[in-house]
């Protein structure tokens, strides 16, 4: 099946600074996803991409699907402490998977006021 | 805005009692899905519904089994809990159209499950 490989696993900054992480898989995807997860609770859809080239923003955040289809990145910028969180992928290959997502396992970050 | 409920936030079980996680969505959605999620293993899917009285096996469906009767509500079963489904219950929902790739899956806020 579909692997979705998500990096850093981690990340620890400063109060303003901003963030980079992405997802690459060897597989196509025909959608992408992105999550993100408070503390004890489920996550909620960031933004969703469905073309390659795509770029989509929401707020401080902005994505990427990836001109080959098999990857997309997040950037947050100026981060602020409620950014506080786990980042999660998940991409959708409508061939061979129907509406089952495959998900990353995740970016814990951390914001240090 | 799209609303996944589960019945519970918080659950302390027993070994071998037979427990039900409960979930509702008000979205009208097609399909619905269970996952688990442990530190290290990200989510993994139980079961998923396309349709009423639908099921299908995801990923790790051993020790678990489900029931959709109504649209709206789709419930998972520990026929008998054990220590090992101590674990992050999340329902989600969606309204995949199909050959579009659209299949933006909603999640609730999920059950902490501990079984003793």
């Amino acid at each position: 099946g579909q692997q979705l490989n998500q990096s850093p696993q981690s990340m620890f900054i400063q109060e303003g600074e901003d963030v980079s992480m992405n997802c690459t898989s060897s597989s196509i995807f025909n959608t992408w996803l992105w999550y993100k997860q408070d503390p004890g609770e489920g996550p909620v859809l960031l933004i969703a991409l469905y073309k390659a080239g795509e770029l989509t923003s929401n707020g401080r955040l902005t994505a990427q699907f990836g001109i080959t289809r098999k990857d997309s990145f997040l950037n947050i910028s100026a981060s602020i402490p409620s950014d506080v969180g786990i980042y999660f992928c998940a991409g959708l290959v409508l061939e061979t998977s129907g509406s089952r997502l495959t998900f990353g396992e995740g970016t814990q970050l951390t914001v240090n006021p | 805005d799209v609303k996944v409920t589960q019945s519970s936030r918080y659950l302390v079980k027993r070994t071998g009692e037979k427990v039900f996680l409960e979930c509702v969505q008000d979205m009208d959605h097609e399909n619905m899905f269970w996952y688990r999620q442990d530190p290290g293993l990200g989510l993994r899917l139980i079961y998923f519904s396309y349709d009423v009285k639908m099921k299908e096996k995801g990923d790790i469906p051993e020790g678990y089994s489900v029931s959709r009767e109504k649209k709206e509500r789709f419930s998972l079963i520990l026929e008998s809990a054990s220590t090992n489904q101590t674990s992050m219950y999340l329902c989600a929902s969606s309204l995949f159209m199909w050959g579009t790739g659209y299949n933006e899956q909603f999640f609730g806020p999920g059950t902490r499950l501990t079984v003793l």
